[in-house]
């Protein structure tokens, strides 16, 4: 089962920051938060992840509580082409490393 | 980032029949691929880990005789759907990872069956 829990969808205006929440209360000191998207029919994209740390790069941020559980992805400037699935994942730092996916949330960004 | 490309990105086939979907991945190596399935409107669910030089590790609930995975090398990992139903009708994606950090996915394989 999954291990993370999120909204099933959201809304968010052209141009704003879209906060995407996840909760993952269960998480292990060696897991890690991963969140990908899918745009509609095609294979997830890879966005970002995080240990402990708050995490940016050149598509969002990631903040993650101090106890770690729960975390809120963060899209600076949200486009039209942001809207998609979104889906919050915790992986074990080693062994399969296979994901299991929860349900997500689909962002709609509005013009 | 690493690409993962599968093949076909759609199919159309014949109850009773097979199809092979095949997930390479294009730069770089990768000793272990997954299988996922996904139906309309819901998320994607794991099928199997597949292992080069292996057999494949199936989730419970996959029946291993239907879907037959093969990783017979370090950048080809192939399903088969065997013996193909309507309801085996479904988007199939595969994904792989680099050196124990993200994995990448690949663009999918819609399978309609009639």
């Amino acid at each position: 089962d999954a291990k993370t829990t999120q909204p099933p969808s959201m809304d968010c205006a052209e141009g704003r920051a879209a906060n995407l929440p996840c909760n993952h209360s269960t998480i292990s000191g060696n897991e890690y938060v991963y969140w990908y998207r899918q745009i509609h029919s095609q294979g997830p994209q890879y966005i970002i992840h995080g240990l402990k740390n708050n995490e940016t790069n050149e598509m969002a941020s990631l903040i993650i509580t101090e106890d770690r559980k729960s975390s809120t992805l963060i899209l600076p400037h949200a486009t039209l082409r942001d809207t998609a699935v979104y889906y919050c994942i915790v992986r074990v730092a080693s062994g399969t490393y296979k994901y299991i996916f929860g349900t997500g949330t689909r962002l709609k960004v509005l013009a | 980032g690493a690409v993962v490309s599968q093949h076909p990105s759609w199919v159309i086939c014949k109850s009773g029949t097979s199809v092979k979907i095949e997930c390479r991945s294009l730069d770089f190596q990768a000793t272990t691929m997954f299988w996922y399935r996904q139906f309309p409107k819901q998320s994607l669910m794991l099928m199997a880990t597949s292992n080069e030089g292996s057999k494949a590790t199936y989730e419970q609930g996959v029946e291993k005789d239907k879907f037959l995975i093969n990783h017979a090398s370090l950048t080809l990992s192939t399903l088969t759907v065997t013996s193909a139903h309507p309801e085996d009708s479904s988007f199939y994606i595969c994904s792989a990872y680099v050196g124990g950090t993200e994995a990448f996915f690949g663009q999918g394989t819609r399978l309609t069956v009639v």
